[in-house]
């Protein structure tokens, strides 16, 4: 199977900031990575896919970039509803794996 | 649009089988552009694909669970189903049924998911 490592796993920042979580695949995955943003007893929900192209409906302020074993989602201005733990996702071989998660709380 | 539903008991003892459902509103399983999946998310931990079925009954499952898992899909009511057999405590989780598509450059991702159905394995 292919091992997702995301980075960090905890982060604490304030209303404003520019965040990057960083996801590294332990094979090459080509551009098969997906995001999802998850709160607390809720479902998952897509943000991105194929690395960079974001689903319909959810803000610019997200945007998700690489290509091969590393890649980077990254929210530009934090606003108090995306304050959730994101996963990544590859796609490129089956069984699909999840990263670990990152936890990102209010500073 | 395309809603997913879970449902099920919420108490399984060890050794039996979870038996799971997940109902398609505003959309069809029928349709060849979707396979339906199941992922589960054990209590403080991360997320696990457990597998996918195409409206075929084509599937796919996990090789770590694959002896296990069967899932079946019945067009007639718009549904599939988990079964996961000889569960333990370690089957303890919250079991989620999504939706993954396929756009037309071949890129996948699970656009549509349930609201989770938490499963307890316990005597």
């Amino acid at each position: 199977d292919i091992q997702l490592t995301q980075s960090p796993s905890f982060l604490s920042a304030s209303v404003g900031d520019r965040v990057t979580i960083t996801c590294r695949a332990s094979q090459g995955i080509s551009s098969y990575l997906a995001w999802y943003q998850q709160k607390p007893g809720k479902a998952p929900k897509l943000l991105i896919y194929a690395a960079s192209t974001l689903q319909s409906g959810v803000p610019s302020r997200f945007s998700g970039s690489g290509s091969g074993t590393e890649f980077t989602l990254t929210i530009s201005s934090l606003q108090p509803e995306d304050f959730a733990t994101y996963y990544c996702q590859q796609l490129n071989s089956y069984p699909p794996t999840f990263g670990q998660g990152t936890k990102v709380e209010i500073k | 649009q395309v809603q997913l539903q879970e449902s099920g008991p919420g108490l399984v003892k060890p050794s039996e089988t979870l038996s799971l459902t997940c109902t398609v509103s505003g959309g069809s399983v029928s349709s060849g552009s979707y396979y339906w999946s199941w992922i589960r998310q054990p209590p403080g931990k991360g997320l696990e694909w457990i597998g996918y079925i195409y409206y075929s009954g084509s599937t796919n499952y996990n090789p770590s669970l694959k002896s296990r898992v069967t899932i079946s899909v019945d067009t007639s009511k718009n549904q599939f189903s988990l079964k996961l057999s000889s569960v333990t405590a370690a089957d303890t989780a919250v079991y989620y049924c999504a939706r993954e598509s396929v756009d037309i450059w071949g890129r996948d991702y699970m656009d549509v998911w349930g609201k989770g159905t938490t499963v307890t394995v316990s005597s």
